[in-house]
């Protein structure tokens, strides 16, 4: 009964070599977030999408894109990986935001390693 | 700026300890204050939510404090168990942005 699913759940790419990270969910949630958590580090967010949407945090790279085909499904693109993009990017949904008092979920995260 | 942050970064206790991790933020211009527990490599889940006019939340033997104007949580965990053992991490919802701002967690380990 996963309600947020990350796929993969570990992803090996070279320097430079597109990626594409992929997350579903099954709570019918109208708000799903991209969050990059560096080693030992807080999450950082990166963008959200409030149904159709797309929030972009200021200090997000240009290199990171997302998608959002459907209520269900949300990708996040590294266009050109660097090496300082290795981390784990965690995927989250909320019924809406803080202000009604709505929590997020989150999904198991895919580790993501650039050679 | 909205700064979160957790003391003790880690933490090392025996089976049994009743146990209390802090945090603080310096802006009190919260819609709430989140508590998240994150097991090695996995995701975050959602322990306890405090909206911003409350004071307090329970859930089991966890129990979460918020004092807002003193930008101050606690999280009291009773009778700790190996299976305690994760990082706990604590984030503010920010009114001026309604996103999440994470603290970097305090590790913890319950040994036998």
């Amino acid at each position: 009964d996963a309600m947020v699913i990350q796929n993969p759940r570990y992803q090996v790419t070279q320097f430079g070599k597109p990626v594409t990270l992929s997350c579903s969910q099954t709570l019918n949630h109208n708000v799903m977030y991209w969050y990059q958590q560096k080693s030992s580090q807080a999450p950082k967010l990166l963008f959200h999408y409030y149904d159709k949407d797309f929030n972009n945090e200021a200090d997000t790279p240009d290199n990171f894109q997302s998608r959002r085909p459907n209520t269900s499904f949300c990708f996040l693109d590294i266009r050109s990986p660097g090496l300082g993009d290795t981390a784990m990017y965690l995927c989250a949904t909320s019924r809406s935001t803080g202000l009604a008092g709505e929590t997020q979920y989150f999904g198991p995260g895919t580790r993501l390693l650039v050679l | 700026k909205q700064e979160v942050t957790q003391i003790p970064a880690a933490l090392s206790v025996p089976e049994g300890e009743n146990l209390v991790l802090n945090c603080s933020f310096t802006d009190s211009a919260i819609y709430n204050l989140q508590w998240f527990r994150q097991d090695p490599g996995k995701g975050l889940t959602s322990l306890l939510l405090i909206q911003s006019s409350q004071r307090e939340q329970t859930s089991g033997r966890l129990n979460a404090s918020l004092d807002k104007s003193s930008g101050r949580s606690t999280l009291y965990i009773a009778a700790s168990q190996p299976g305690d053992s994760a990082t706990y991490l604590c984030a503010v919802d920010h009114a001026d942005t309604d996103k999440l701002i994470f603290g970097t967690g305090t590790r913890l380990q319950v040994f036998p």
